[in-house]
Formats: structure tokens, sequence, C-alpha cells
């Protein structure tokens, strides 16, 4: 129990474009998602945290306006970076946690901006 | 401010040494302790969380961690090391049980394995 997807696994994509990242509990009912970002060899930075049918709260420096964050139920978020450029290429993880308050992570997204 | 530290950067031992990672943590309060492990590429998967009771505590993949509140720390063992257990591994600390509690990570501890 307790998985987490996320889709796609990788995306490469041109600067200037748009692209969405998909997060879903498979097997539970997520009331909170969060979203993190991890740069080689480094831990994970927590960018924002989603509840279901709320506005995401987004961490001090993350710019809400270039990271989408939509939680519309209790099973998927999606993040969309918007006017990617090749410094928002990274990997991007979210984590899902249920009533127990332990977090399940996705297997993350590799996004390439050229 | 909650905060983790995990004093080792990078450990190295031989398949089928012990092993024991290390974790020290600063809570305000009763701590809620994880440790997951990341492959390369990959997400977190959890291998033990620590919540109340037993200090001891066991976890999947023959991973056990040990609470101690007098010394602020929760470090990892294994009797003896997999050449799978080759990974990225992180602690972590939260909030009570909350569905929306946030966790502070550890920088992690890359584990190599000899062979």
């Amino acid at each position: 129990g307790a998985v987490v997807s996320q889709h796609p696994s990788w995306v490469i994509c041109k600067s200037g474009t748009s692209v969405k990242i998909e997060c879903r509990s498979l097997d539970f009912q997520a009331t909170t998602m969060f979203w993190y970002r991890q740069f080689p060899k480094q831990s994970l930075m927590l960018m924002a945290t989603s509840n279901e049918g709320s506005k995401a709260t987004y961490e001090q420096g993350v710019e809400k306006d270039k990271f989408l964050i939509n939680h519309a139920s209790l099973t998927l978020s999606t993040l969309t970076v918007t006017s990617a450029h090749p410094e928002d290429s990274s990997f991007y993880i979210c984590s899902a946690s249920g009533t127990g308050g332990t977090q399940y992570f996705g297997p993350g997204t590799r996004l390439t901006v050229l | 401010a909650q905060s983790v530290t995990q004093p080792d950067i990078h450990i190295t031992v031989s398949e089928g040494a012990s092993l024991e990672l290390r974790c020290n943590y600063s809570y305000g309060a009763t701590p809620y302790l994880f440790w997951y492990v990341q492959s390369p590429g990959q997400g977190l998967q959890l291998l033990l969380k620590y919540f109340s009771g037993d200090t001891l505590v066991q976890g999947i993949k023959g991973f056990e961690a040990e609470f101690k509140r007098s010394q602020s720390s929760f470090n990892l063992r294994k009797p003896s090391v997999h050449w799978s257990d080759a990974a990225e591994y992180f602690c972590a600390v939260g909030a009570p049980l909350t569905s929306g509690s946030r966790l502070t990570f550890g920088e992690g501890t890359q584990l190599t394995v000899n062979p």
C-alpha cells in the first residue's frame, strides 16, 4: 500500500514552454501533497504544500506564478512549470500524506530544459 | 525551528559488515522521526518511522533505528549490509501526526558497499 506515482518520469522541453507533472496517490486518499526539488547530490528542498481543494502554500523564495500547483482531488496534484528555462532543470519529487501524517514519495520527474 | 544533522556525508562499508548511519535532530517537542532511502534517479522509500512507544523500531530490508531522547539521536543500523543497500539515506523529522505536517530532511548520507 501507500503507492505514489508521477508522470512523466522524465521530460525534455524547449525554453519558454510549459511542462505539467502529475502526482497521484494510487491506493489512499492524500489530503496533503508536497512538491520538492532536488539538485544533484543534495537533499530535498520543499517547494510547496497543497491541500485538496485549497490554494498551495509556497515556501519562501519559490515563485508561485512560475510553479503552478493544483490539487483538485484527493488522489491527484499537478505541478506546472511555466515558461521553463534551463535553470529550472532539476529532479522534481512529490509526496502524499493521508490522515496518518507519513509522507510517501513518488519516483520523481527529471526535467531538462534546453 | 526543527533541524536534522547527518554528520557523515559518505560512508563506505564492505558487504556483510555492520552499518550505522548517524542522525541528530533538533525539535522543540516530541519528534516524529523517519528514515528514507533513495536509489539514483528514484524517489524516496520509507525505511522506518518512530512516533512513540518502543524506542527501537524495526523497518524494512533488515534496518532498525533507535530513538535516544537524551542524545537527540535516531541512528539507523543494519547488522549485515548487502550490495543492494548502496544508496542515499535521509533522516527526517516532522511535526505531530497530521496530514499537513512538513518534514525537515538532513543532507543525506551516501552509502557505498564494497564487494
